[in-house]
């Protein structure tokens, strides 16, 4: 159980346009997703955090009108980077937190994956 | 500030046995976790500590130190296969929603 996937795994875009990316938890539901980021050989870097029916929260620097963060159900959350350019090339990765604590050791179920590179 | 530290790389042998340190400076602490990362893939949970102590799993172990603000995963009889990065996240807080805060991962080379 606890599994959570990311469409797409990896994406190729040209500069100026947007591309979303899905996080959906498949057996669980989960009132908080998480985004990161991370670029090569640096570790995750948190974006914003994802509460179903409310607003995201936004990690300081991270810019909320770029990167568009949609949470409308208790299984999908969905980050959209708008006008991409070549420095927002990254591997994005969401996690999901269940709706009722798991077993506490793991709370938090990572997915995948998307790599993005903007040309 | 948060701050969390690991070394950036580790070479060993198969076989062998590793330690991989991790210190944290945060506001609060709920809990350290620690992920294998194999490259261009998700993070996979490995352990979990709240108390102080070692917690045993298979070949992996990882203490705590909260007085200390410490932590280690060890590594025993090493594989070519545990060739990842390994990387150490505080949880700050017991409230609901919150997220981890990583440390910059420990690149772990196994070599035959």
């Amino acid at each position: 159980g606890a599994v959570v996937s990311q469409h797409p795994s990896w994406v190729i875009c040209k500069s100026g346009t947007s591309v979303k990316i899905e996080c959906r938890s498949l057996d669980f539901q989960a009132t908080t997703m998480f985004w990161y980021r991370q670029f090569p050989k640096q570790s995750l870097m948190l974006m914003a955090t994802s509460n179903e029916g409310s607003k995201a929260t936004y990690e300081q620097g991270v810019e909320k009108d770029k990167f568009l963060i949609n949470h409308a159900s208790l299984t999908l959350s969905t980050l959209t980077v708008t006008s991409a350019h070549p420095e927002d090339s990254s591997f994005y990765i969401c996690s999901a937190s269940p709706l009722r604590d798991l077993p506490s050791t793991d709370t938090q179920y990572f997915g995948p994956g998307t790599r993005l590179t903007v040309l | 500030g948060q701050n969390i530290d690991q070394p950036t790389e580790m070479t060993a042998t198969e076989g062998a046995i590793v330690q991989i340190n991790c210190t944290y400076q945060t506001s609060g602490f709920n809990g350290l976790f620690w992920y294998q990362q194999h490259a261009g893939e998700a993070p996979t949970f490995l352990s979990y500590n709240v108390l102080d102590g070692l917690e045993e799993k298979g070949r992996f172990s990882s203490f705590l130190s909260r007085s200390k603000g410490y932590s280690y995963l060890l590594l025993k009889e090493l594989q070519m296969k545990d060739s990842a990065s390994y990387l150490c996240a505080v949880r700050d807080s017991n409230q609901a929603g919150t997220a981890l805060i990583f440390g910059k991962g420990t690149t772990l080379s196994v070599s035959s």
